[in-house]
């Protein structure tokens, strides 16, 4: 089966670092997708990244590790603005996108 | 770019009645664009996928006689919802696959909030 597994909520404080952690099984693969939501917003696209490695985009990065099925999102230098949902997606051998339930991130001053 | 535009952003209506909810790209061409749904505190659930000029993909469960997609253009998509009832209140949300080699990122409208009293 389909799944993509994340955890359901972080905290941690302003100013710091936060890294999460997305493991994926899907059928096929053609890339890994991060997307923030705000509360009662819709998502916004944050990364794509089909070849293993780190894709660095300011305070935000983000990593994949294809043989492990593994990706994480790195959030830098953390802001209260970033309180936020963060959703990971598979895209599969369709082209169609499997997503994680989301992780909530909470940012304490 | 890859803007995408959705109306109304919120809508209550009385039960039995019909509403329409427009997804449009306003920057690019998307041939294909999705319709999403999520209810409080959980995740999206895709609940078709619209093709311009042919008839969309529904994912299991989803009852294509109640909510009717439409791809008419490369840069419309509607979503009907039909014969409301209050279960289906819920944030309706787009998306339109800008095309390209890696299958295309998925960019989203900002949502239709929708309740049925």
């Amino acid at each position: 089966g389909q799944n993509i597994d994340q955890p359901t909520e972080m905290t941690a404080t302003e100013g710091a670092i936060v890294q999460i952690n997305c493991t994926y099984q899907t059928s096929g693969f053609n890339g890994l997708f991060w997307y923030q939501q705000h509360a009662g917003e819709a998502p916004t696209f944050l990364s794509y990244n089909v070849l293993d490695g780190l894709e660095e985009k300011g305070r935000f990065s983000s990593f994949l590790s294809r043989s492990k099925g593994y990706s994480y999102l790195l959030l830098k230098e953390l802001q209260m603005k970033d309180s936020a949902s963060y959703l990971c997606a598979s895209m599969d051998s369709n082209y169609q996108l499997i997503w994680g339930a989301g992780t909530k991130l909470i940012i304490k001053p | 770019g890859a803007v995408v535009s959705q109306h109304p952003s919120r809508v209550i209506c009385k039960s039995g009645t019909s509403v329409k909810i427009e997804c449009r790209s306003l920057d690019f061409q998307a041939t294909t664009m999705f319709w999403y749904r999520q209810f409080p505190k959980q995740s999206l659930m895709l609940m078709a996928t619209s093709n311009e000029g042919s008839k969309a993909t529904y994912e299991q469960g989803v009852e294509k006689d109640k909510f009717l997609i439409n791809h008419a253009s490369l840069t419309l998509s509607t979503l009907t919802v039909t014969s409301a009832h209050p279960e289906d209140s819920s944030f309706y949300i787009c998306s339109a696959r800008v095309g390209g080699a890696d299958g295309g990122t998925q960019y989203f409208g900002p949502g239709t909030r929708l309740t049925v009293l």
